[in-house]
């Protein structure tokens, strides 16, 4: 059972474009959404991070969208660039009970 | 300064040996983690400790036994190694309080069992 989906599953876009990842989630006791940004041959690094009580959060070229009625969030990145090719993870979290759950994992490849 | 660090980076090894992972983080975190990155970048919880106490262990099998001496090390020892087990072993950490949410991973071990 997979507590948390994402897609699309890889990701090409154009240097310059907005690459846009989906996440769904089942539980609703999960109070905290971090997405991780992952290079080769590196561990997962927080990228941005959204609680329920907020819609939307941006950190420079990087927005969290969060549905909470939908139990859908996603991750906008705008202005992509080379060095954004990486694996991105959505996450959730009762931070209660201390676990992180990850979605799959979209790679993204940012061609110039 | 490396905040998580494990040991080694990469492990190769034959079925049915016992081998360790050695983790650090000099954090002065509460909680440390170890997750299994399979082929598919698919990244599992196996172990929480918080305070060298077991809190979360998910159903991983009884060859796999972490092990934490005092709250800044979080060790995996893996006995009679199966080619299944063959994937990259992230250690992880965190504050540990409701706020503080950030959890740092190490650079990863790459286990390849032959």
């Amino acid at each position: 059972q997979q507590q948390v989906k994402q897609s699309p599953q890889s990701l090409i876009v154009q240097k310059g474009g907005i690459s846009i990842i989906n996440c769904a989630y089942e539980n609703t006791a999960f109070d905290y959404f971090p997405w991780y940004q992952q290079f080769p041959g590196k561990g997962p690094a927080l990228l941005i991070a959204i609680r329920p009580d907020v819609s939307e959060k941006k950190e420079g070229r990087f927005t969290i969208s969060f549905n909470k009625s939908a139990k859908q969030f996603s991750l906008h990145i705008m202005d992509s660039q080379p060095g954004d090719s990486a694996t991105y993870f959505c996450a959730a979290m009762k931070t209660s009970y201390d676990k992180v759950i990850f979605g799959p994992g979209t790679s993204l490849s940012v061609i110039p | 300064d490396t905040a998580v660090s494990q040991t080694p980076k990469y492990l190769v090894t034959q079925m049915g040996n016992d081998k360790s992972i050695k983790c650090e983080q000099n954090l002065g975190h509460d909680t440390m983690y170890w997750y299994k990155q399979d082929s598919k970048k698919f990244l599992k919880i196996m172990f929480s400790y918080n305070n060298k106490e077991l809190i979360i262990n998910e159903t991983v099998p009884n060859r796999f036994s972490p092990k934490s001496p005092d709250k800044a090390h979080l060790n995996l020892h893996i006995n009679s190694l199966e080619l299944g087990d063959s994937a990259v072993y992230f250690c992880a950490s965190r504050a540990g309080d409701l706020y503080n949410t950030e959890a740092f991973f190490g650079q990863g071990t790459r286990l390849t069992v032959v």
